[in-house]
């Protein structure tokens, strides 16, 4: 049990529409990281938000957008659904101590939502 | 850029057969390498942290290693229930996890 929690556990939508995915972190990690995880393949990082902001994206388009809340949860907006974005998507939580202190940094991630684009 | 590969892909023992995985990586300034499991359908499940070169770390029948350009995951002794896939992922300086594919594990009974 990793303290980590994602809803929906699935999710059907088409072409075009607009998705929000939710995560809820353990409480006290101030680092939230979203993935996306196709069939057969590792997860690809999206990007991570720290205290609030984002601190670093992957190479995905800007129709991949986050919010992370004072509450340790977090969302993942996909706008213009194209069939690709179907796929697992993974959040994951940490603690972040500052750069001199990176040593306690394992992420623990959610279960995941499963999304379908047809 | 910071890459991780994982072999073999798949991998299919027999209950008892003892063996390892490996990953291999490049990243500028290793901060973590990380050993995940994941099931079918269900996210990661984290099992080991390695920091530097010449680590071990023990947890059951898994054990990791770490050297400055890889490590392995050595498996002793497989029950049915450790098939899964493994996946290794290392942090570098830059603020993002980067995953290797994985290795799918089936052990028959």
């Amino acid at each position: 049990e990793t303290g980590v929690t994602q809803s929906p556990t699935h999710l059907i939508k088409t072409r075009g529409q607009q998705v929000t995915l939710r995560c809820s972190s353990q409480s006290g990690h101030n680092t939230v990281s979203w993935y996306q995880q196709a069939l057969g393949q590792g997860p690809q990082f999206i990007f991570q938000y720290y205290r609030e902001e984002e601190n670093g994206r992957g190479n995905f388009p800007p129709r991949f957008s986050g919010l992370q809340f004072p509450n340790y949860s977090s969302e993942l907006n996909v706008n213009a659904l194209e069939l690709d974005d179907s796929a697992l998507y993974l959040c994951a939580s940490r603690t972040r101590g500052g750069e001199g202190w990176g040593f306690q940094e394992t992420q623990y991630f959610g279960p995941g939502t499963r999304l379908l684009v047809l | 850029e910071d890459q991780v590969t994982q072999s073999p892909e798949a991998l299919r023992l027999q209950e008892g057969e003892s063996s390892s995985l490996n990953c291999s990586y490049t990243v500028s300034g290793l901060r973590g390498l990380f050993w995940y499991r994941q099931d079918p359908g269900k996210g990661p499940e984290f099992l080991f942290t390695l920091y530097s070169a010449g680590e071990e770390k023990e947890k059951e029948r898994l054990k990791a290693t770490l050297t400055k350009k890889e490590s392995f995951l050595h498996i002793t002794a497989p029950k049915p229930e450790d098939s899964a896939t493994y996946l290794c992922a290392v942090r570098g300086y830059g603020q993002n996890f980067v995953f290797g594919p994985g290795t799918r594990l089936s052990v028959l009974p």
